[in-house]
């Protein structure tokens, strides 16, 4: 399983765009990009999948590079509800049923 | 989109007992299930796969004797804490495919644990 690096945390007035980038330097050919937040007691909640270029919903956009070595989660005019974890993972795509290794995750801490 | 369900939401049991935490699929089959834990302020760790019709796959360090999984059917896979500790106190998160070759898992609300 590919292994992600994101910053600890990250702080931003409401009303700003926040990038959260992650490395993820071993990623396999098959391997997809997904991001999930995560408010305190709560599971994960799916945010936005790709798997090369950009890709855009109705929440967020995330843009990977030609080399698939990083990823940039793109959370357009935040606001105090976007306080939470933001977990960047790398599997999958291969068919069958893929299990996930969960990194550290970004603290994003919105500000009034 | 596809809903997962954890119960109870929170459980408070004392030192020894056995605690069981349901997980289902509420409208889709999940012949897999994955169980998470999550200690405070940390990440999310994946403790074992949960196979239909089969034994669950536990990670390493993962105690299967201690954690028992049965998934019984295609919606419903449950993890009972045996003899519980102090130390099993966490919060536990369970999560399913909808289907093979699909990576966007969905994940259940989790299990608040107590041990007292």
């Amino acid at each position: 399983l590919a292994k992600t690096t994101q910053p600890i945390s990250m702080d931003s007035y409401e009303g700003q765009e926040v990038n959260i980038t992650c490395s993820h330097n071993n990623i396999a050919t098959n391997d997809y990009i997904t991001w999930y937040q995560q408010f305190p007691s709560q599971g994960p909640r799916f945010i936005i999948q790709g798997y090369k270029t950009k890709v855009t919903n109705e929440v967020a956009s995330l843009f990977i590079p030609a080399d698939r070595k990083s990823s940039t989660l793109s959370l357009p005019r935040v606001s105090l509800s976007d306080t939470a974890v933001y977990y960047c993972l790398v599997g999958g795509g291969s068919g069958g049923y893929q299990k996930v290794t969960f990194g550290t995750g970004t603290k994003l801490q919105v500000i009034p | 989109g596809a809903v997962v369900s954890q119960h109870p939401s929170r459980v408070i049991c004392k030192s020894g007992t056995s605690v069981k935490i349901e997980c289902r699929s509420l409208d889709f089959q999940a012949t897999t299930m994955f169980w998470y834990r999550q200690f405070p302020k940390k990440s999310l760790m994946l403790m074992a796969t949960s196979n239909e019709g089969s034994k669950a796959t536990y990670e390493q360090g993962v105690e299967k004797d201690k954690f028992l999984i049965n998934h019984a059917s295609l919606t419903l896979s449950t993890l009972t804490v045996t003899s519980a500790h102090p130390e099993d106190s966490s919060f536990y998160i369970c999560s399913a495919n909808p289907q093979a070759g699909e990576y966007e898992q969905y994940f259940g609300p989790g299990t608040r644990l107590t041990v007292t």
